[in-house]
């Protein structure tokens, strides 16, 4: 257990529609990550956010659109979903203290656009 | 920009084989690098990373040395399990001004056989 929880597990939507996705970090973490895992693309970085602010942008579509709150949890939202967005979200937290150092990772959640 | 190339899979092998993943990368800077690991159903979890040149990272019987002069990290271990099958992805992480960047590579599914 890494100690990130993400939720649903699952969601099954149809397209058109819109998601929001949620990640809670590590106790002490300040930063959150969210990366997409699909079949064709891999893993893809989407957005970093680090106490409450955004840090980074990845191949994030203009669809989708993130926030970090102030008790540092995370949300992903997704719009006008599509087909292609069917995946599996991750999110990731760091202590980000200002050397590298590594990511943990939740559970993910899996989502499909029918 | 950075870049992270991984051999493709599936790598298949008996039970007490010997597993090497090539990993190289491209990157701006000093990266620190990682090997992380997906097990089936599951997240991502850190497996060792290296955060400079000649570091070797290790854990659970595998390794990986950072080769600057080669830009690479590629993973090793000396007698594969059943239970070592998953996805195995190396990664590097960037840091310039307080912006942190990770990228990815596509991934090596492992197979082990008994």
């Amino acid at each position: 257990d890494s100690g990130v929880t993400q939720t649903p597990k699952h969601l099954i939507t149809a397209t058109g529609q819109r998601v929001t996705l949620r990640c809670s970090p590590r106790s002490g973490d300040l930063s959150v990550y969210w990366y997409q895992q699909s079949l064709d693309q891999g893993l893809q970085f989407l957005i970093h956010y680090y106490n409450g602010e955004e840090r980074a942008k990845g191949n994030i579509l203009e669809r989708f659109s993130a926030q970090q709150f102030p008790d540092l949890h995370s949300e992903l939202n997704l719009s006008s979903l599509e087909l292609g967005d069917s995946a599996l979200y991750f999110c990731a937290s760091s202590v980000d203290s200002g050397v590298p150092n590594e990511q943990f990772f939740g559970p993910g959640t899996r989502l499909t656009v029918l | 920009g950075n870049s992270v190339t991984q051999m493709e899979g599936p790598v298949t092998l008996s039970e007490e084989a010997f597993l090497t993943i090539n990993c190289t990368y491209t990157a701006t800077g000093y990266p620190s690098l990682f090997w992380y690991v997906q097990y089936p159903g599951e997240g991502l979890q850190l497996l060792l990373k290296a955060t400079k040149a000649d570091d070797k990272g290790s854990n659970k019987g595998f390794e990986a040395t950072y080769r600057k002069e080669t830009t690479s990290f590629h993973l090793e271990k000396g007698s594969v399990q059943v239970s070592d099958s998953a996805v195995y992805f190396c990664a590097l992480k960037t840091q310039t001004g307080g912006y942190q960047k990770v990228t990815f590579g596509i991934g090596t599914k492992l197979q082990v056989i008994p």
